[in-house]
């Protein structure tokens, strides 16, 4: 069963830029991508999402390389309300919905 | 405008016990999920309807658990009986758009607690 796969955790400070790349080898051509946030005790929230080169909205951007096989969520200029964990969700080839492990960031002052 | 409920929210139960969870998505959306989230880990999908179908319940755990959304708005998660490695969290989202990529809201999630 394809498997996505994000690094386990992040740590970064306020005001920076946060990249979090999501691989997915094995996603599906006519699919999209699509970044959750999660807080404690909450279910996932939706942030972005996007079939290939380059999405912006309100609150992140997404960059998407033209073979689909990865994907990375951009956040600008973070604050510490960003700390949560953030999960990349795709369909794989088998038709599959597939969320990531998520990445655990951590945003100090 | 109300969101995904869900309840209840927390649950403790000891094995082989029955235990059942509940959703209601938000009005007008098509597609509900019912996930399964471990510590430390992503929600896996246990199966998904559109409308009253379900059109994917492949992983489902078929011996133990069962599903049923009746008129095809609110949703009946069951577990009977009740293991161990059951615990964990159980979260139902929605969507308006049949189609897979439509933006899914979630509940807040139900916690069992299989002593």
């Amino acid at each position: 069963l394809a498997k996505t796969t994000q690094p386990i955790s992040m740590d970064s400070y306020e005001g920076q830029e946060v990249n979090i790349t999501c691989s997915h080898n094995n996603i599906a051509t006519n699919d999209y991508i699509t970044w959750y946030q999660q807080f404690p005790s909450q279910g996932p929230r939706f942030i972005i999402q996007g079939y290939k080169t380059k999405v912006t909205n309100e609150v992140a951007s997404l960059f998407i390389p033209a073979d689909r096989k990865s994907s990375t969520l951009s956040l600008p200029r973070v604050s510490l309300s960003d700390t949560a964990v953030y999960y990349c969700l795709v369909y794989n080839q088998g038709g599959k919905l597939i969320f990531g492990q998520g990445t655990e960031l951590s945003v100090k002052p | 405008e109300a969101g995904v409920v869900q309840s209840p929210r927390y649950k403790i139960i000891e094995k082989k016990q029955p235990v059942a969870f509940w959703c209601n998505p938000i009005s007008g959306h098509n597609t509900l999920y019912w996930y399964r989230q471990n510590l430390g880990q992503g929600p896996e999908l246990l199966i998904r309807y559109e409308n009253e179908e379900a059109v994917d319940d492949s992983q489902l755990p078929k011996d133990r658990f069962s599903a049923e959304r009746l008129k095809g708005v609110d949703s009946t998660l069951k577990i009977q009986p009740a293991e161990l490695g059951d615990s964990a969290v159980y979260l139902c989202a929605s969507s308006l758009d049949p189609a897979g990529d439509d933006e899914q809201f979630f509940g807040p999630g139900t916690r069992l607690t299989v002593l």
